[in-house]
Formats: structure tokens, C-alpha cells, sequence
């Protein structure tokens, strides 16, 4: 069984600062782990994977993030915020290779962006 | 390329009817899953259609169904509608052992 844990269901920084959204998983095989933004009313946009390749990820719009084999962790960053990624963020888990039962998401972290 | 596509936008039922949703995947995709967003919640797993057949599923109950056609867009079928069944409905597509999906913009059912 796979689970995905996002610490913080709320996170407030001001413009500029750096972005920490943390994501923990727990899977029984080899994880591909991802992030997905949502805009209001809008689908999820994938801003990067991880595959089991590098460990360090680059995203679109200046997102990384950071595959921790011995923390299970899948934190996404950004070293500087814009009032543009006010979003919610959402980490997913799959068993890879187009795993049959899809994937699991956390419940999501709401980004909010101070001016 | 042509991204994922879904329909309706907004759909409103009352408790007890049945409804459908529909999906085109990105081209170059043959494999079609769909997913549950209830408000204020991640995405739950509904089913994913590869080839026309359902080949793995959510913790959904049978009243949910989908069907995938020869052109690789799919169905979402619900019946008996309840009230907890209002949600923004996903659709995502991926190709043959891909390891990333894409998403629709969604459907939000209420249901009344």
C-alpha cells in the first residue's frame, strides 16, 4: 500500500521568500513520486517527477524538489516566491511504469503568497 | 499536440439519477484514468481503462463504471447518484508504460 503525508495544509510566505512544501510517502516498492499544481477551478499540472533517476528534480516555474531515500521524503522548493505560484499543491505516489492503480495523493498544501 | 480534454464543464443532478462524463485523451495517449476531488481534498483513485478494459481500480463501488473506446476517449458513468458523490471529476491520460499522467480541467458534478 502507498500513502502520501503533505505537512501543513495552509503555507504562508511573503514574496520573495523561499518555498518548503513537505511531502512524506510510504510505499512497499520503489516510489515515482510527483507534484501537481491546481489553480482555482482548473485540473492538476505536473511541475516534476521524480523516476528513480537524479535525486535532485527541476520543475517548471523555478520548482525543485529533493528525493530522500532514508527521510521518505519528496519536499518541493523554490528560492523565490511569486505572488503567481498561490495555488494548491498536491504530492503524489505511484508504483511506476503506468501502475495500474493510479496514483495517491496527499491532501494537499494551500500556498499563499503575502505581498 | 491536443491536451486532455473533458465534458461537461458543470453538471447538476439530483439524488438518484445517473450520469455520465466524458473524456479525450492527449494524443498519443491509450491509457485513461479517473479520478474524485471532493472540496478540500486530494484526488482519489476512481479506475484506469487500458485497451478497452478496466485494468485496476479504486476503492469505488460498482454503481461507478467507465467504458474506452477505439480512439482511446473514455466514459465515466455513475449511478444511483448520492449526495456525497459531488466532486470535481479528473480525468488523466498517459501512454503505454508511462510513468506520468496528464490531467483534464475537470468535471464538477453537484448533485442535489
Amino acid at each position: 500500500a502507498q500513502s502520501v503525508t503533505q505537512l501543513g495544509s495552509h503555507v504562508s510566505v511573503s514574496e520573495g521568500a523561499l518555498v518548503l512544501l513537505r511531502c512524506n510517502y510510504s510505499s512497499s516498492v520503489p516510489p515515482y513520486l510527483f507534484w501537481y499544481v491546481q489553480y482555482p477551478n482548473q485540473g492538476l499540472q505536473l511541475l516534476l517527477k521524480y523516476t528513480s533517476a537524479a535525486t535532485l528534480v527541476k520543475g517548471i516555474n523555478g520548482f525543485e524538489a529533493e528525493f530522500k531515500k532514508s527521510e521518505t521524503s519528496f519536499h518541493l522548493t523554490k528560492p523565490s516566491a511569486h505572488m503567481s505560484d498561490a495555488a494548491e499543491y498536491f504530492c503524489a505516489v505511484s508504483r511506476g511504469g503506468g501502475g495500474a492503480d493510479g496514483l495517491t495523493f496527499g491532501k494537499g498544501t494551500h500556498l499563499i503568497i503575502q505581498p | 499536440e491536443t491536451g486532455v480534454t473533458q465534458s461537461p464543464t458543470h453538471l447538476i443532478k439530483t439524488r438518484g439519477q445517473q450520469v455520465t462524463l466524458r473524456c479525450s485523451s492527449q494524443s498519443g495517449h491509450n491509457t485513461v484514468s479517473w479520478y474524485q476531488q471532493a472540496l478540500g481534498q486530494g484526488p482519489q483513485f476512481i479506475f484506469q481503462y487500458y485497451r478497452e478494459e478496466e485494468n485496476g481500480r479504486g476503492n469505488f463501488p460498482p454503481r461507478f463504471s467507465g467504458l474506452q473506446f477505439p480512439n482511446y476517449s473514455s466514459e465515466l458513468n455513475v449511478n444511483a447518484l448520492e449526495l456525497d458523490d459531488s466532486a470535481l471529476y479528473l480525468c488523466a491520460s498517459s501512454s503505454t508504460g508511462g510513468d506520468t499522467q496528464y490531467f483534464g480541467p475537470g468535471t464538477r458534478l453537484t448533485v442535489l
